[in-house]
């Protein structure tokens, strides 16, 4: 079973936009990470969360860990092409493996 | 380029046969990961390696299923007697802990399989 959920599985936005995709976990989150994936190639490592209530910000992308870790938000701000592709959010479980949500395709139309 | 490669990049094969994957971690990363990731869905841990010691293994690594990183440099993971189930993305991960006791997967373009 999925122990991350991740929303909207898809998202379409105008280039310009504003979006956010969300993390939800069952279970306290003890690291989440957030990696962008284009169609085909491997993850490219964006940010990676540990308190509550922490937030980080790289370029015009943001991700907030809520103060009871158990869900993370992803901020795209005036979304560019450049931003389109697979996000995914993973959490470590055990002693080091990353467990990951389904992912959340974004497409950004011109 | 100093980030995790693989090879080869893409490998199609008939079903029967036995296929070998390579990946080459980041220089000085102690741990090294390997994930199976099929279409529209997140990567699958299928297992890791600290140094050379093979430390834990998913139950989807089946006995058809085998990995090495004989130097605690570069691993391979081979395929035994390929299914049409196994194809799928083979991604390989590389960490190691920074100073501030952080560990960050690092990750590779991955080695696309398609068993005919």
């Amino acid at each position: 079973s999925q122990e991350l959920e991740q929303s909207p599985q898809s998202l379409i936005v105008q280039e310009g936009k504003n979006l956010t995709i969300n993390c939800t976990s069952s279970k306290t989150l003890y690291g989440l990470y957030w990696y962008k994936q284009k169609y085909g190639e491997g993850l490219i490592f964006l940010m990676m969360l540990q308190k509550g209530g922490e937030e980080k910000s790289h370029e015009k992308i943001t991700a907030k860990l809520d103060e009871k870790k158990q869900q993370s938000s992803l901020h795209i701000t005036a979304s560019q092409p450049s931003h389109a592709g697979i996000y995914l959010c993973g959490a470590i479980k055990g002693a080091q493996k990353l467990v990951f949500g389904q992912g959340t395709r974004l497409t950004i139309n011109p | 380029d100093t980030g995790v490669s693989q090879n080869p990049r893409h490998k199609i094969t008939k079903r029967g046969q036995n296929v070998t994957f390579r990946c080459d971690p980041i220089s000085e990363h102690n741990r090294l990961y390997w994930y199976r990731q099929t279409l529209g869905q997140g990567p699958e841990f299928l297992t890791y390696f600290q140094n050379e010691a093979q430390l834990e293994k998913s139950r989807l690594l089946s006995d058809r299923f085998s990995a090495e990183r004989p130097k605690g440099s570069f691993s391979t993971l081979e395929i035994q007697r390929t299914e049409q189930g196994d194809s799928a993305m083979y991604l390989c991960a590389s960490s190691d802990r920074d100073r501030g006791g952080q560990e960050t997967q690092y990750f590779g373009p991955g080695t696309r399989l398609l068993v005919l």
